[in-house]
């Protein structure tokens, strides 16, 4: 199975802070990696697919990078709309599916 | 606008049988493009992806869940339904319903609300 670890599991930060969050894979997944933004009693919002494409309607602050092994996700200026948890998701191993263990962001 | 919409009981006994329909709109269930499926998460933890399913009927299951869950599809109403047998209280969680992307990167681009399922007696 292919393990997907977050890093930090939890950050402060101030509006306007640039904010990067990283994800590793436990084997090469070529870029097919995934972010999700989460906010409390909500579902889960696709952010960010294969690495650094963005959906229509997400803001350009946010941004991805990486392939093989290891991935960002960078938030260029936070906004206090951006507080809210982070899922990384491998989908390589289609369709065995893995995640993150979440990424929360919180207000300094 | 694509909407999946998460139903069934909220309340789930110890050792008895979860079921769950995921009803889709605003689109057909019937695409070739896209695979359904179903995630959880536990109250205050991540994200786990317990199967998907696509119109035709094939399945996919998580292995650590794979002997305790069904999925099925039923394209006449356009919903999909998850079975989870023999539950404990570590099943208790919210649990989504998602289209995943089937053609490219197979991500998940539309969700559920989300319905919590309390295991207790």
């Amino acid at each position: 199975d292919i393990q997907m670890t977050q890093s930090p599991s939890s950050l402060s930060a101030s509006v306007g802070d640039r904010v990067t969050i990283t994800c590793r894979a436990s084997q090469s997944i070529s870029s097919y990696l995934h972010w999700y933004q989460q906010k409390p009693g909500k579902a889960p919002k696709l952010l960010i697919y294969a690495a650094s494409t963005l959906p229509s309607g997400v803001p350009s602050r946010f941004s991805g990078s990486g392939s093989g092994t290891d991935f960002t996700l960078t938030i260029s200026s936070l906004q206090p709309e951006d507080f809210a948890t982070y899922y990384c998701q491998q989908t390589y191993s289609d369709p065995q599916d893995t995640f993150g263990g979440g990424t929360k962001v919180e207000i300094k | 606008q694509l909407q999946l919409q998460e139903s069934g009981p909220g309340l789930v006994k110890p050792s008895e049988t979860l079921s769950l329909t995921c009803t889709v709109s605003g689109g057909s269930i019937s695409s070739t493009n896209y695979y359904w499926g179903w995630i959880r998460q536990p109250p205050g933890k991540g994200l786990e992806w317990i199967g998907s399913i696509y119109y035709s009927g094939s399945t996919y299951y998580n292995a650590s869940l794979k002997s305790r869950v069904t999925i099925s599809v039923d394209t006449s109403k356009n919903q999909f339904s998850l079975k989870m047998t023999s539950v404990t209280a570590a099943d208790t969680a919210v649990y989504y319903c998602a289209r995943r992307e089937r053609t490219s990167w197979y991500y998940f681009d539309y969700w559920g609300q989300g319905t919590l399922v309390t295991v207790s007696s």
